[in-house]
Order: structure tokens, then sequence, then C-alpha cells
């Protein structure tokens, strides 16, 4: 069975850009969550989408969205990019025992 | 809200020695909590997770952890490190909070196995 998949793999963008980040879970699952991993730290909670509506939202500024579609997949958009938005992105999809399962991560360069 | 603590943000152990990596949570709901493993330039890869049944979990790699409620940890340990052990681990929590399930992770434990 496929894992949760991401793409693209890399980004390279500039401040003041946008991106979209785009995930698909593993087959069955309804529910996806969004986190940011900055080099260093542990991964910090953007966003979680249960068929298709927004379940928790974290401590993220308005630049910050996301959606989920019918078949599950999740795209996260950030606007105005800054310095610090450069991180590895991380979509997860969660189980029946509200397990988490990651995918590979979208590196995100702000330059 | 919940909250973690990983104690030590570097672990060397010697390739055959005992792995032990510590993390303390705070919760003010039953939480579930668990253990990813991360290699460079990877996601996340799921240890082990403990979600109230049994508390002392065994995961994948001959990991496992014992929840104490009484000392609110759920510390990571392998009777015998491997080369191939060498990795970020992180301890996170969930629980239910206006019906989402969020992970807070700690800020990780990177383990080195010397040969």
């Amino acid at each position: 069975d496929a894992g949760v998949t991401q793409s693209p793999t890399h980004l390279i963008k500039t401040r003041g850009q946008q991106v979209t980040l785009r995930c698909s879970p593993i087959s069955g699952h309804k529910s996806v969550s969004w986190y940011q991993q900055v080099l260093g730290q542990g991964p910090q909670f953007i966003f979680q989408y249960y068929e298709k509506e927004e379940r928790g939202r974290g401590n993220f500024p308005d630049r910050f969205s996301a959606r989920q579609f019918p078949n599950y997949s999740s795209e996260l958009n950030v606007n105005a990019l800054l310095l610090g938005d450069s991180a590895l992105y991380l979509c997860a999809s969660t189980g029946q025992m509200d397990e988490q399962f990651f995918g590979p991560g979208t590196r995100l360069t702000v330059l | 809200a919940q909250s973690v603590t990983q104690l030590g943000s570097h672990v060397s152990v010697s390739e055959g020695a005992l792995v032990l990596l510590r993390c303390n949570y705070s919760s003010s709901v039953p939480p579930y909590l668990f253990w990813y493993v991360q290699y460079p330039n990877q996601g996340l890869q799921l240890l082990l997770k403990y979600t109230s049944a049994a508390t002392l979990v065994k995961g994948i790699n001959g990991f496992e952890a014992e929840f104490k409620k009484s000392e609110t940890s759920f510390h990571l340990t392998k009777p015998s490190a491997h080369m191939r052990d060498a990795a970020e681990y992180f301890c996170a929590v969930s629980a239910m909070d206006t019906g989402r399930r969020a992970l807070t992770f700690g800020s990780g434990t990177r383990l080195q196995v010397q040969p």
C-alpha cells in the first residue's frame, strides 16, 4: 500500500511569493494534518482537516491556509513568504487509532 | 493543553548498549503518546504508540516504552543499540481538545551509536 505522498520534494521561493504544497493521504484515511518543522526543532502543528472540514488550527498567521478535497487530498498555501517560513513541511494522515502517518515532507527554502 | 519535554538533546551509546531516551508529558486529559524516528532528510516514522491499553508498549525495531502516569513519563528503551538506530527521535502527545487530535512534539533527541 502506498503511504502518504507529498509534492514537490523541494521548493525554492523568494520573499513575498506564494507557495502551494500538496499531500495525498493513505488510501482510506479521511483526516490530514499539516506540520512545520524548522531545522533542529520538533514539528509544529499547523492544520488538521477531516472530510473537508477544518478541525483544528495551530498558532500560525493567516498567511497560512489549507483545504481538503473530496478525494481527501489536501493543499497547504502560504502567502507573502518570509525567510522564517523556510522549513520542512510535513503532511500526515490519521489511522483508526488516531495514530498519524507522515509523508516524506516538502523542503521549502525562502531566499 | 499538552506539552512534551525530552531530556537530553543528544544521547551517545556504544553499539550493543542499552538505549534510554527520556520523555515527560503534561496533559489535562488522558493522553495518547507516541514515539517517532526521523532519519536525515526524511519524514517521521511511527515507532510505537500508547492509547490507554497496556502500559508497556512494544514497537518496531526492538524498541519499547512504558507509560507511567504517576511520573508523567513515557521513556523509550532498546536493550541493545545497533548502528542503524542512529537518528533523531521525537516523543509526541495528543489529546482530544475541542475535537482535534493534533500532535504536540518534543524538541527531539539525537541518538548517536558508536562502534
